[in-house]
């Protein structure tokens, strides 16, 4: 079945630092990829995707791209931010190929990203 | 973008006792509501798959019987612990689907049995 893998954490980094979270998958046929990030106390929401290969994403200075060949989707940001605190989840979804996310989707175990001033 | 709000955000219930949890839309409506459950340090787990007005789908290994899932309008799902133990204790999340396609979620409920 289909599964994601992301790097453990948590990770702490200081404003202005670079941000890599890596993020490989398993999937039958070609999944759309997703990043969803969660703020304390709220619900997950959805940061950036991908539907398919050398898609990038990208939203609030934070980048993904669909990297068929090594089946990865690591998220990067170039100067992290204080804001930027929050757990990430990488997810995809690989029954509904418009790249909504409206079909199952499959998470990884997300990642605590803190950042200090 | 749009909200889904849980209720309650944590409760605490004796062994045996059931549970209701609601998930509501708040300004879109939902044709379709997901259940996850996220135990700690562990990914999001999909429980089961909802569709107004029509029977949930549950994913292998989810008893339909102990987890009762009604989504009777198309801004409301209510999930059912029911003679729940300690080992349900865990955080439930929903998440609707708009009729647009983006899938929403919910800020999550965390249940404790004691």
């Amino acid at each position: 079945g289909d599964s994601v893998t992301q790097m453990e954490g948590p990770v702490t980094l200081s404003e202005e630092a670079f941000l890599t979270i890596n993020c490989t998958y398993t999937a039958t046929g070609y999944p759309s990829l997703f990043w969803y990030v969660q703020y304390p106390g709220e619900g997950l929401q959805l940061l950036l995707k991908a539907t398919k290969a050398d898609d990038k994403g990208s939203n609030k200075g934070f980048e993904a791209t669909y990297r068929k060949e090594t089946t990865s989707f690591h998220l990067e940001k170039g100067s992290v931010q204080v804001s930027d605190s929050a757990v990430y989840f990488c997810a995809l979804t690989s029954d509904d190929a418009g790249g909504t996310s409206y079909g199952k989707l499959t998470f990884g175990q997300g990642t605590i990203l803190t950042v200090h001033p | 973008g749009a909200v889904v709000s849980q209720h309650p955000s944590w409760v605490i219930c004796k062994s045996g006792t059931s549970v209701k949890i609601e998930c509501r839309s708040l300004d879109f409506q939902a044709t379709t509501m997901f259940w996850y459950r996220q135990f700690p340090k562990q990914s999001l787990m999909l429980m089961a798959t909802s569709n107004e007005g029509s029977k949930a789908t549950y994913e292998q290994g989810v008893e339909k019987d102990k987890f009762l899932i009604n989504h009777a309008s198309l801004t409301l799902s209510t999930l059912t612990v029911t003679s729940a133990h300690p080992e349900d204790s865990s955080f439930y999340i929903c998440s609707g689907r708009a009729s647009y396609n983006e899938q929403f979620f919910g800020p999550g409920t965390r249940l404790t049995v004691l």
